[in-house]
């Protein structure tokens, strides 16, 4: 099967910089997503890594390391908008099905 | 252009009723998917069709659960007796194809009293 786990909660300071990890155990690894959910919102989509390596987006980065099962999402000068849930989401296995992580709560205090 | 809709936004059934839920998904998204998501929770699979191929039901939590898509567009998520433990945040997502990125509707909130 699929397990996914990323930190329940953080919270970080307007203008820094945050890094919300998550690791993954699945056979048959397609791809991993980062969504961002508000609250009442539905989830949309941050970024995607198949291959090793970061990929820059903006103020949004997402890393990946297959070797490890691991990736990470870096939130650069963070304004109080960011503010949301952030879902890691990973592709794979028998039916190479979207499994979901529980997300992170990110709060931006100033 | 018209992104994923979902009605109704917002259902009260009593415990027992019979429930459809409708998603419209983005025009020419041959993949698409439902989830559901609890109160503070994560999203849990529920179904997903692709193309015309069989769908992937691994994620339906009961057979009281079903789903269909008709002519590749449309699809309806329908729970028979609905229980209580079924209130939830239903959440429909269509993509290109199954390697894409998923957009979401904006779901539809389901209380079961």
């Amino acid at each position: 099967g699929q397990n996914i786990d990323q930190p329940t909660e953080m919270t970080a300071t307007e203008g820094a910089i945050v890094q919300i990890n998550c690791t993954y155990q699945t056979s048959g690894f397609n791809g991993l997503f980062w969504y961002q959910q508000h609250a009442g919102e539905a989830p949309t989509f941050l970024s995607y890594n198949v291959l090793d390596g970061l990929e820059e987006k903006g103020r949004f980065s997402s890393f990946l390391s297959r070797s490890k099962g691991y990736s990470y999402l870096l939130l650069k000068e963070l304004q109080m908008k960011d503010s949301a849930s952030y879902l890691c989401a990973v592709r794979g296995g028998a039916t190479n099905k979207l499994i979901f992580g529980t997300g992170t709560l990110l709060a931006v205090q100033p | 252009g018209a992104g994923v809709s979902q009605s109704p936004s917002n259902k009260v059934t009593e415990k027992g009723k019979d429930v459809e839920l409708r998603c419209d998904p983005i025009s020419g998204h041959t993949a698409l998917y439902w989830y559901r998501q609890s109160l503070g929770q994560g999203l849990e699979f529920l179904i997903y069709f692709q193309g015309n191929s069989a769908p992937d039901k691994s994620g339906l939590p009961s057979d009281r659960f079903s789903a269909e898509r008709t002519g590749g567009s449309v699809s309806t998520l329908t729970i028979q007796r609905t229980q209580q433990e079924d209130s939830a945040v239903y959440l429909c997502a269509s993509s290109l194809s199954i390697s894409y990125e998923q957009y979401f509707g904006p779901g539809t909130r389901l209380t079961v009293t």
